[in-house]
């Protein structure tokens, strides 16, 4: 048990779909971020927010939509996406953006657009 | 920028046997560095890391060593088990320039363990 836990855990949409994927960590920490694990690729950092504000957008097409109400939960929406959008999407969050900082992971959302 | 390289894989070993998984990175300053472990299904758990030059970081019987005259930060086990089959990540944390922070992670390497 990690602290950050993802719903939902498994995702099937359609290319015209509008979903959302959740992330709601319990660690007291204020840093989130957004990573996307494919299929023989590195993991790839998304977003990155730190005490609600985004400090980090890795040139994501903007088909995703993040959104941090509070430190505690942080949300990707979802539309028009593509067959290659299909991943993995992992949340993590860390005390603060220290470089010494650890981050802690969710269990992911494994997405797959049809 | 900032860069990890792994060992590619995937490493099949027997139960017992001795484990290395080698990492090397390139980075600006000294940065943290950290293995995650991911078991099937799962999202990534840390497993050890290092934050300065030649420090051991160690957990579950696992060890790596921050060389920064090798920029290296090898993955070793003495004896693994069949439950450390999983697949193991590389990552280090910039400690300055634009990317400070953030982690940059290698591909990864699926290690597979036969009884």
């Amino acid at each position: 048990e990690t602290g950050v836990t993802q719903t939902p855990r498994h995702l099937v949409m359609g290319m015209t779909n509008k979903k959302s994927l959740k992330c709601e960590q319990h660690l007291g920490h204020n840093a989130m971020y957004w990573y996307k694990q494919s299929a023989k690729k590195p993991l790839e950092l998304m977003f990155v927010y730190n005490f609600k504000e985004q400090t980090e957008n890795n040139s994501v097409p903007s088909r995703f939509s993040p959104e941090c109400p509070n430190s505690s939960h942080l949300f990707l929406h979802l539309h028009t996406l593509q067959p290659e959008d299909s991943a993995l999407y992992l949340c993590a969050s860390s005390q603060e953006l220290l470089y010494q900082e650890t981050q802690y992971f969710g269990p992911g959302t494994r997405l797959l657009v049809l | 920028g900032d860069s990890v390289t792994q060992m590619e894989g995937p490493v099949t070993l027997s139960e017992e046997a001795f484990l290395t998984i080698n990492c090397t990175y390139t980075a600006t300053g000294y940065p943290s560095l950290f293995w995650y472990v991911q078991y099937p299904g799962e999202g990534l758990q840390l497993l050890l890391k290092a934050t300065k030059a030649d420090d051991k970081g160690s957990n579950k019987g696992f060890e790596a060593t921050y060389r920064k005259e090798t920029t290296s930060f090898h993955l070793e086990k003495g004896s693994v088990q069949v439950s450390d089959s999983a697949v193991y990540f590389c990552a280090l944390k910039a400690a300055g320039g634009t990317s400070y922070g953030k982690l940059t992670f290698g591909q990864g390497t699926i290690l597979t363990v036969h009884p």
